[in-house]
């Protein structure tokens, strides 16, 4: 049940925009997204709850589509301190209150 | 803030040894997570546990033992630690709402080696 993230790497000048997607074959409750930086713990950005949301705080924003079992994860105007790896946690099926995780799509943001 | 502790960041030990890794949250979270986080293979749930004294697998179980006798303290125990669990582990813990579970705060890892 993990979910598909693509890409699995993206690299950005300053001020350039990305997208990552995060593809599950499961129906969701939920999706959450975390960026882990080097030699650090993965920190939460946001969550979405199926409906259809699309939430964003400053320049990150993602959007939920339960019906394709897909998220979206769109940072904007990218800046140096978005560098890092970015997770999706998917949580549904019979088991809820457990995250599974893709695989990480590394971000990398030069000057 | 929340604050998650992981006891060592770093530990070496011997094939064959019994190890433990401890976690301890000061948020009064229900939920309780172990990871498991190898290059190239995100994060995988080793065991996970919703109230005290229970837990339930997680996708990668073998090996591994937990503990938790305390609301705020969640152990992983490798009963004879093998070359293959060498790895990062990483705790987590969240709070509850209706089952589901809210954003996850992680600790900040313990290095594990074994030879």
């Amino acid at each position: 049940q993990q979910p598909v993230q693509s890409p699995q790497a993206v690299i950005l000048r300053e001020g350039e925009d990305a997208v990552i997607n995060c593809s599950s074959s499961k129906a969701l409750y939920s999706v959450h997204w975390y960026r882990q930086k080097h030699g650090e713990a993965p920190v939460f950005l946001m969550i979405l709850l199926k409906g259809g949301e699309q939430k964003g705080h400053d320049k990150i924003s993602a959007s939920f589509n339960e019906k394709k079992q897909q998220s979206s994860l769109y940072l904007t105007a990218s800046q140096l301190s978005y560098s890092g790896t970015y997770f999706c946690g998917t949580e549904g099926g019979s088991t809820l209150g457990r995250l599974y995780f893709g695989r990480g799509t590394q971000l990398t943001v030069w000057p | 803030d929340v604050k998650v502790t992981q006891s060592s960041r770093y530990l070496v030990k011997r094939t064959g040894e019994k190890v433990f890794l401890e976690c301890v949250q000061d948020m009064d979270h229900e939920n309780m997570f172990w990871y498991r986080q190898d290059p190239g293979l995100g994060l995988r749930l080793i065991y996970f546990s919703y109230d005290v004294k229970m837990k339930e697998k997680g996708d990668i179980p073998e090996g591994y033992s937990v503990s938790r006798e305390k609301k705020e303290r969640f152990s992983l125990i490798l009963e004879s630690a093998s070359t293959n669990q060498t790895s990062m582990y990483l705790c987590a813990s969240s709070l509850a709402v209706s089952g589901t579970s809210l954003e996850q705060y992680f600790g900040p890892g313990t290095r594990l080696t074994v030879t």
